[in-house]
């Protein structure tokens, strides 16, 4: 049964600190996804990881992929209120049309 | 620009009723999934469907069913509803290019609330 799991499900920081959550999964794939989930709203994709070693970044969030480790890292640095909500990382397996999703970070940024 | 449309937005239905939820995928896009998720919970994928034609199914249950029309839109199709199946569930679509899929677009949602 294909697993991806995230650490932690819960994250409360301050402004300004630093943090990362990782994502593991336990099937073979080469495409990870990280999406944003405000309360009550809809998903919104954040990065897409398509290659061993692939890194992005945009303004205080980069994600990485290690597909041997089966391992993707969102860093957080010098974290702001707005960051505040939930974040899943979707891998995605077969034929490229089924998606599974991590147990999600709860993440609150506290002033 | 367009994004993805779910219709309706809220429903809500008795035990053992029947439910449709629309989807209207972003125009070109040619792969389509849906979610189901429950409060606090992951996304859990039920079902996608690529060029019209049904791609691959997850955790969907025998009480759902969903197709794909010749315009792109989807309906997902939910009969003998139970209490547990109040959730939230999401549309996606997405542009495969290359052999792999940029991202997924989600919808705003349809809150389906099982009294």
């Amino acid at each position: 049964e294909l697993k991806v799991e995230q650490n932690p499900l819960f994250l409360s920081m301050q402004e300004g600190k630093n943090y990362t959550i990782y994502c593991n999964y336990s099937t073979t794939s080469d495409r990870l996804y990280w999406y944003r989930q405000d309360p009550g709203k809809s998903l919104e994709s954040l990065f897409v990881l398509l290659s061993n070693g692939a890194v992005k970044q945009e303004g205080r969030l980069m994600a990485s992929l290690d597909t041997k480790a089966r391992l993707s890292t969102l860093h957080i640095t010098a974290a702001v209120h707005d960051l505040s909500a939930t974040y899943f990382c979707a891998v995605e397996v077969n034929t490229g049309n089924q998606f599974y999703f991590g147990t999600g970070t709860s993440l609150t940024v506290i002033p | 620009a367009a994004g993805v449309i779910q219709s309706p937005r809220h429903l809500i239905k008795e035990k053992r009723e029947t439910a449709t939820l629309k989807c209207y995928p972003i125009p070109r896009h040619d792969t389509v999934y849906w979610y189901q998720q429950g409060p606090g919970q992951d996304p859990q994928f039920l079902i996608s469907f690529y060029e019209k034609m049904q791609s691959d199914k997850g955790s969907i249950p025998d009480r759902f069913s969903a197709q794909q029309f010749s315009d792109y839109h989807s309906e997902l199709n939910m009969s003998s509803l139970e209490l547990g199946d109040s959730a939230l569930y999401f549309c996606a679509s997405s542009l495969r290019t290359a052999g792999f899929t940029d991202t997924q677009y989600f919808g705003p949602g349809t809150r389906l609330t099982v009294l």
